[in-house]
């Protein structure tokens, strides 16, 4: 059975700080890593996706990520956070090649941007 | 391009009774999930529905159940709510194929039993 952890339940920063969440997945099968990030009362929005090739991937507002197999990690960084960036962060794994693209999701991160 | 739309926004039922909730999904895809989001906690895959089928379904009771149309849009029905039905309901799309394997989110409803 695949699983999720998100460690930190918070993470607090200042803004231009620079800020790594961390991913950990469990699963005896290859998988397909996302990041999706959801503000107050809103759905979530896809941040990045690795699916193959290069183990570092970038996605959308600056944010970056690099799967480490060995380590079976899917940490999330960014080198300058703002204060719109406050949300949570949600890492996701999915079966590479399963019937469906059912999405097992962590508990979240809550990222705090402090000015 | 219109996104993922869901219906309602809110809703607030009573204990056994019942409830649907109403997903359409984004142009072009043919795939619709559902996820139910308590309060703190990620989202928990219900089931996922491809040509009017339940393809595949988590680890929820058959109070929980859904549609699909022959336009892709989806319901998600839950009979005899509990309190712990409380939680955001989220629906998602994708299209058919093994490479596209991204879920577009809608904005979800949330559900209050009291």
């Amino acid at each position: 059975a695949q699983s999720v952890t998100q460690l930190d339940s918070q993470v607090p920063v200042f803004e231009e700080a620079p800020v790594e969440l961390r991913c950990n997945y469990s699963s005896s099968v290859s998988v397909y890593l996302f990041w999706y990030v959801q503000y107050p009362n809103q759905g979530l929005q896809l941040l990045l996706k690795y699916l193959s090739g290069s183990t570092l991937v970038k996605g959308i507002n600056g944010f970056e990520a690099e799967f480490n197999k060995s380590q079976t990690s899917f940490h999330l960084r960014k080198p300058s956070v703002h204060i719109s960036d406050t949300a949570e962060y949600f890492c996701a794994v999915s079966w590479a090649g399963g019937a469906t693209n059912k999405l097992i999701f962590g508990t979240g991160t809550l990222l705090a941007v402090q000015p | 391009d219109a996104g993922v739309t869901q219906s309602p926004t809110h809703l607030i039922k009573t204990r056994g009774q019942q409830v649907t909730l109403r997903c359409s999904p984004k142009s072009g895809h043919d795939t619709v999930s559902w996820y139910q989001q308590a309060l703190g906690q990620g989202p928990q895959f219900i089931f996922q529905y491809y040509e009017e089928e339940e393809r595949q379904r988590g680890n929820f009771p058959d109070r929980f159940s859904g549609h699909q149309f022959p336009n892709y849009s989806s319901e998600l029905n839950v009979n005899a709510l509990l309190l712990g039905d409380s939680a955001l309901y989220l629906c998602a799309s994708s299209p058919t194929g093994t490479a596209s394997y991204e879920q577009y989110f809608g904005p979800g409803t949330r559900l209050t039993v009291t």
